[in-house]
């Protein structure tokens, strides 16, 4: 399977605690873009990477959140001191370079903090 | 104004019938559209993208885009039962040339 791989599928934590999911985007993608996603709603953009570099960063992204691409490949995103309100799915594409690329997604990583 | 928007729904079709979903957009230099269907607690997947004014078809899938209104749309012809889902509009915002918008989805129910 070359698709986009996301991990954990799951992860239940209490508040207060640090998560980390973990992206690995389609090889031969150099784009790798963060987005979650809650009820009803879509999927609402976090922040993206060109390769290694982190290009742009959503407003609405606190600093408690926190993504990497170190080598370019995969990426993580950490959120810390977690809270009732970032219960969510959070989703990765990825695409190849251009405006006009679509991206596709990893089947994502359901946040539930309890 | 949201920066896209969708009827959030549901939309009941017979199946069979077409099925229409709308969806209008704000940044009028926007270049990109795309259509992701999203089954419930699934990952939203690419159907369509169209880039020039105009119908594009895919199967039992066209898509219909007119930047002068501003509005972008998808017809699904002979429904079926498995197309059922949340359908999201998604716009490449010009603004910054790696970033889409996705509406809220509509969600459509094919009926039997």
């Amino acid at each position: 399977d070359t698709g986009v791989s996301q991990n954990p599928r799951h992860k239940i934590t209490k508040r207060g605690q640090n998560v980390t999911f973990r992206c690995d985007p389609i090889s031969e993608h150099n784009r790798l873009y963060w987005y979650r996603q809650t009820l009803g709603q879509g999927p609402e953009f976090l922040t993206y990477f060109q390769n290694e570099a982190q290009l742009e960063k959503s407003r609405l992204l606190s600093d408690r959140f926190s993504a990497e691409r170190p080598k370019g490949s995969f990426s993580t995103l950490e959120i810390q001191r977690t809270e009732q309100g970032d219960s969510a799915m959070y989703l990765c594409a990825s695409s190849s370079a251009g405006s006009n690329q679509p991206q596709h997604f990893g089947d994502g990583t359901r946040l539930s903090i309890l | 104004q949201k920066e896209v928007e969708q009827n959030s729904g549901p939309l009941s079709v017979p199946e069979g019938a077409i099925a229409s979903l709308n969806c209008t957009y704000s940044d009028r230099v926007s270049q990109s559209f795309f259509w992701y269907r999203q089954y419930s607690g699934k990952s939203p997947e690419l159907i369509m993208s169209i880039y020039s004014n105009g119908d594009k078809e895919d199967g039992r899938f066209t898509a219909q885009l007119n930047k002068a209104s501003q509005y972008v749309s998808l017809l699904i012809r002979d429904s079926q039962p498995s197309d059922s889902a949340t359908y999201l509009c998604a716009v490449n915002m010009y603004s910054s040339a790696s970033k889409i918008i996705f509406g809220s989805g509509t969600r459509l129910s094919i009926r039997p």
